[in-house]
């Protein structure tokens, strides 16, 4: 079985500020990480993604995400966030077959100005 | 390209009803599924699709009819609606690759509220 945890449920941040979101993820098995952004009454968009090679993943947007194998982690970075950043952010493991996607529980980022 | 469609985004049923959300995709998608996402529990997959006539069971089934006639199209089944499914529906789309490391794509989602 696998696990996503997003130990943070809301990260208040002021503008201009670096932020980071946690994932920790669990799984007996090679695995591909993503990390989802979805913005208020809309769907959810890709930012990034893990699926092999280099352990730091570049996204859209200026965002930046590490896999840590010995961690179990994949914490989603960037260095200086913008107001339009306030969206609510989701970490997902996906391993094996297509349809085991397990998603966490979502992290709220509120850029404060 | 539209992308990923849902009709209705917002629906209100009273316990009982029926009715099925729509889903989709203009981008030769062969797999498709269904989430519900709920406060707090994140997203859960309810069924998903590999290809046209082709239907599988998620992590929260019950109470959900798919079928899959077209690659276009997945339709989402609700038969008797109860107050437990009241919830936002996404639908998604990928395209199928041998390495299995296709993204999803996402539906603007559905709204629905049972009373």
């Amino acid at each position: 079985a696998q696990s996503v945890t997003q130990l943070d449920s809301q990260v208040p941040v002021f503008e201009e500020a670096p932020v980071e979101l946690r994932c920790n993820y669990s799984s007996s098995v090679s695995v591909y990480l993503f990390w989802y952004v979805q913005y208020p009454n809309q769907g959810l968009q890709l930012l990034l993604k893990y699926l092999s090679g280099s352990t730091l993943v570049k996204g859209i947007n200026g965002f930046e995400a590490e896999f840590n194998k010995s961690q179990t982690s994949f914490h989603l970075r960037k260095p200086s966030v913008h107001i339009s950043d306030t969206a609510e952010y989701f970490c997902a493991v996906r391993s094996g077959g297509y349809q085991k996607v397990t998603f966490g529980t979502g992290t709220k980022l509120q850029v404060i100005p | 390209n539209a992308g990923v469609t849902q009709t209705p985004k917002f629906q209100v049923l009273k316990t009982g009803q029926s009715m099925t959300l729509q889903c989709a995709q203009d981008m030769n998608h062969e797999y498709m599924s269904w989430y519900r996402q709920d406060p707090g529990m994140g997203l859960r997959l309810i069924h998903y699709s590999v290809g046209a006539g082709i239907t599988d069971q998620g992590e929260v089934p019950n109470g959900y009819n798919v079928s899959r006639s077209t690659t276009e199209d997945f339709p989402l089944r609700l038969l008797s609606a109860a107050p437990s499914q009241t919830s936002v529906y996404f639908c998604a789309s990928s395209s199928r690759g041998h390495t299995s490391t296709d993204t999803q794509y996402f539906g603007p989602g559905t709204r629905l509220t049972v009373l």
